[in-house]
């Protein structure tokens, strides 16, 4: 069985900190995905990355992909209150030609003015 | 405004009955996914559908059964409800169905009394 596990699960910092949000699996996936979940909404997708040691930045969030493939990570740099919502990371996971994904539990970060 | 639509937006009910929830994919998207997020389990994938076809399943319990009709819209069926049942369901569309980027509805709260 697939899983991923995030941490940390919780994060609560001031505006203008820096943070990075883990992504560890022991299974290799063909690509990894990270979504921003606010409340009442569905996930949305941020990034995806497919390359092992890929790094993908958007504005001030930066993606990186394990050079194994088991692994990412979410860096934020001066985390603005905008970005306070629930961080998921997913990896393509199943056989054949699904777009079936595993989802990690979760990182709900909370950035204070 | 991912252009999935999900209806009803909430559903409150008791043990042992049976609800429909509906999707309606993105203009030109094949594939519809239905997702089950709880506090304890995360983001669960249950079931894809393709071009009216079921391509993938994942967590989705013999109570629970879905379909993809040929207007590409799509039901969730939800039967002998149990107090677990009471999650957040997402549907979420794709083009065509393979490690793409998945667009997903805001989702139905279901509440089962």
């Amino acid at each position: 069985t697939q899983l991923l596990e995030q941490s940390p699960q919780f994060l609560s910092i001031q505006e203008g900190e820096n943070l990075t949000v883990y992504c560890n699996s022991s299974s290799v996936f063909s690509s990894l995905q990270w979504y921003r979940q606010e409340p009442g909404e569905g996930p949305v997708l941020l990034v995806t990355v497919v390359t092992g040691g890929e790094v993908k930045k958007l504005k001030r969030l930066t993606f990186q992909f394990g050079d194994a493939r088991k692994d990412s990570s979410l860096h934020i740099t001066a985390a603005q209150t905008g970005d306070t919502g629930l961080y998921l990371c997913a990896g393509a996971g199943g056989s054949g030609n699904t777009g079936k994904l595993i989802f990690g539990q979760g990182t709900t970060l909370q950035v204070k003015p | 405004d991912s252009g999935v639509t999900q209806t009803p937006k909430h559903l409150i009910t008791a043990t042992g009955q049976r609800v429909t929830l509906r999707c309606s994919p993105r203009s030109g998207d094949l594939s519809v996914y239905w997702y089950q997020q709880s506090l304890d389990q995360g983001l669960q994938f249950l079931i894809q559908y393709y071009n009216g076809e079921e391509r993938a399943k994942g967590n989705i319990l013999e109570r629970f059964s879905a379909q993809q009709f040929p207007d590409l819209h799509s039901e969730l069926n939800l039967s002998s409800l149990e107090l677990g049942d009471s999650a957040l369901y997402f549907c979420a569309s794709s083009r065509r169905g393979s490690n793409e980027k998945l667009f997903f509805g805001s989702g139905t709260q279901l509440s089962v009394l």
